[in-house]
């Protein structure tokens, strides 16, 4: 059981660039979301999705697109990637809103 | 808007020596609250939970919290520690009516480190 999948786990963009963090999970989970991780500040949401075709905004959602084609699947999308961008990236599944989350291993994203 | 602080950004302990991380998180109604362990390079995994009922909560690993309302508190403890435990910890709030598990505030974190 692979659980939650991320890719690529490491990437280094130039300013402007566009890319897409791909999650994938095979837990039939209907919950998912993204978060992003900076020192000092412990983990951000970005977006979240509680079912495929519904997806909504989270803490800091600026620079970030996401859609829910599947249950599978939750791409996050940087259409312009910037400096502050730079963080390290997990996307995360539950079963429920009172279940456990669990998380990916992470990508780690450096843009220059 | 919900907030967590984590008291401690750094805690060193010696193993075998008892531990406490504190939590406190800024909320004035129902709360859901979480402990998640990221060891070196991985993601997080949950420790324990808090959604209702007893206040103190047992997790794994030995690790325990005890959510206290009046002091809108909830410190993570453990009597003895191990090497194994070296590890950041985040403590995080979530509102039950307002996405409850899946849309998390987390804390800052806190680095625990024992020493042999």
């Amino acid at each position: 059981n692979a659980g939650v999948t991320q890719t690529p786990k490491f990437q280094v963009l130039k300013t402007g660039q566009s890319m897409t963090l791909q999650c994938a999970q095979d837990m039939n989970h209907e919950y998912m979301s993204w978060y992003r991780q900076d020192p000092g500040m412990g983990l951000r949401l970005i977006h979240y999705s509680v079912g495929a075709g519904i997806t909504d905004q989270g803490e800091v959602p600026n620079g970030y697109n996401v859609s829910r084609s599947t249950t599978e699947d939750f791409p996050l999308r940087l259409l312009s990637a910037a400096p502050s961008q730079t963080s390290v990236y997990f996307c995360a599944s539950s079963l429920d809103s009172t279940g456990e989350l669990f998380f990916g291993e992470g990508s780690r994203l450096t843009v220059l | 808007a919900q907030s967590v602080t984590q008291l401690d950004s750094q805690v060193p302990v010696f193993e075998e020596a008892p531990v406490e991380l504190r939590c406190n998180y800024s909320s004035s109604v129902s709360v859901y609250l979480f402990w998640y362990v990221q060891y070196p390079n991985q993601g997080l995994q949950l420790l324990l939970k808090y959604l209702s009922g007893s206040t103190l909560v047992k997790g794994i690993n030995g690790f325990e919290a005890e959510f206290n309302k009046s002091q809108t508190s909830f410190h993570l403890r453990k009597p003895s520690v191990h090497i194994s435990d070296t590890a950041e910890y985040f403590c995080a709030v979530s509102d039950p009516r307002r996405g409850g598990a899946q849309k998390l505030v987390f804390g800052q974190g806190t680095r625990l480190t024992i020493n042999p």
